[in-house]
């Protein structure tokens, strides 16, 4: 168990659909990255939280959308999914000034849509 | 933007021989991490090495070391004593090391998938 909890951990889906992935950063962590993962590709970053508050944001869709609740979980909306929408997406979770270290990846939920 | 590139997407190695990974990366700044993780069938995201810019020594954790060379932003990763348990994906990441707001993001190359042949 890294510390960092994903739900659910298999997701599957019609098109147009909306689905919610959650995630719990371990313990003492502030900020909480999600990352998405298509069929044998890299892992492209979406966006990072920091306490609540969005930090960084990457080649998000607009269909997607992430918020960090005051209890640090942070949820990640995928809404309109489309059949590419398919891939695992990681959350991750770190103290911000973590110098390099402090990477810590959930299991991942692989969200397949039919 | 930083990239980063792995030109291998496979590779494979006889169990007990050595491997080396190989990743190139493109930044302009001067001073950041570089971190090689392993991705097994489990699909967990497991931290193998990590290597600061400004340290000149090669970082190593027992089978694992790497080849570092700034100057020509290579960062490779040789894998001793291959063991089955190695069997993998494995990526390259950049992260700045500037504190700037939104800069602690990793940059992930498209992997290499390693075979060990028994």
């Amino acid at each position: 168990d890294s510390g960092v909890t994903q739900t659910p951990k298999h997701l599957i889906t019609a098109t147009g659909q909306r689905v919610t992935l959650r995630c719990s950063p371990r313990s003492g962590d502030l900020s909480v990255y999600w990352y998405q993962q298509s069929l044998d590709q890299g892992l492209q970053f979406l966006i990072q939280y920091y306490n609540g508050e969005e930090r960084a944001k990457g080649n998000i869709l607009e269909r997607f959308s992430a918020q960090q609740f005051p209890d640090l979980h942070s949820e990640l909306n995928l809404s309109s999914l489309e059949l590419g929408d398919s891939a695992l997406y990681f959350c991750a979770s770190s103290v911000a000034t973590s110098r390099g270290t402090g990477y810590t990846f959930g299991s991942g939920t692989r969200l397949t849509v039919v | 933007a930083q990239t980063v590139t792995q030109s291998q997407p496979e590779m494979s190695v006889q169990e007990a021989e050595t491997v080396t990974l190989s990743c190139t990366y493109d930044t302009s700044e001067s001073d950041y991490y570089l971190f090689w993780y392993k991705q097994p069938p489990s699909r967990q995201m497991i931290l193998v090495i990590r290597q600061e810019a400004y340290k000149q020594q090669n970082a190593t954790e027992n089978r694992f070391s790497v080849n570092f060379q700034k100057a020509a932003k290579s960062f490779s990763l040789k894998i001793s004593d291959s063991q089955l348990g190695d069997a993998a994906m494995y990526f390259c990441a950049y992260r700045s090391a500037y504190e700037n707001f939104g800069n602690e993001k990793l940059t992930f190359g498209t992997g290499t998938r390693l075979t060990i042949i028994p």
